[in-house]
């Protein structure tokens, strides 16, 4: 069990990029979750999978975000032309099969990424 | 829609005293509870899961208690250690599968 994987550690990016973000859960967990964090505040939900389906969205991942986890593995999150205000550390997390209720979150050690 | 308050947002403690961390929620209707402890720049470690059918949780010199249906979860931690300093947050997940956050505690541990 080597822990939940995210990579860069840190991505800073001018204004209207486009960056991409990997994440590589605990391997057999199947739930996979992507949350965003900035400074002072707890981690707001963006995005969970279930395998390779996208379950839920929040209303807060908009157009410009998009996330994928083609073969069910590793997850990736993708920001499109940058603004400001996505500058945030960038958080995922994978839980084990289907026993959400029963299986603690384990988290990865995030991305901050930083819009100039 | 589940919110989830920590109080107090920050404190500092001599080493060697106990730390009393609070967390409430709005919506009793969960399934568990789960703390984490953050340092400064990482990512979240867990630390200790309450199932919604629990009262308590222990692990070394944390404990971790539920009440649902009051909606209140508290997180001692005995005999406070400078490695202690860190923020601790508490998240709750309920039938939406996903997990709603407080803002955190701030702990320092003054050796």
């Amino acid at each position: 069990d080597t822990g939940v994987s995210q990579n860069p550690r840190h991505k800073i990016t001018k204004r209207g990029q486009n960056v991409t973000f990997r994440c590589d859960p605990i391997s057999e967990h199947n739930r996979l979750y992507w949350y965003r964090q900035t400074l002072g505040q707890g981690p707001e939900f963006l995005t969970y999978f279930q395998n390779e389906a996208q379950l839920e969205k929040s209303r807060l991942l908009s157009d410009r975000f998009s996330a994928e986890r083609p073969k069910g593995s590793f997850s990736t999150l993708e920001i499109q032309r940058t603004e400001q205000g996505d500058s945030a550390m960038y958080l995922c997390a994978s839980s084990l099969v289907g026993t959400v209720t029963n299986s603690p979150l384990h988290f990865g050690n995030g991305t901050r990424l930083t819009v100039t | 829609k589940q919110e989830v308050t920590q109080i107090p947002a920050a404190l500092s403690v001599p080493e060697g005293e106990n730390l009393v961390l609070n967390c409430s929620f709005t919506d009793s209707a969960i399934y568990n509870l789960q703390w984490f402890r953050q340092d400064p720049g990482k990512g979240l470690t867990s630390l200790l899961l309450i199932q919604s059918s629990q009262r308590e949780q222990t692990s070394g010199r944390l404990n971790a208690s539920l009440d649902k249906s009051s909606g209140r979860s508290t997180l001692y931690i005995a005999a406070s250690q400078p490695g202690d300093s860190a923020t601790y947050l508490c998240a709750v997940i309920g039938g939406n599968n996903r997990l709603a956050f407080g803002k955190g505690n701030q702990v320092v541990v003054i050796p």
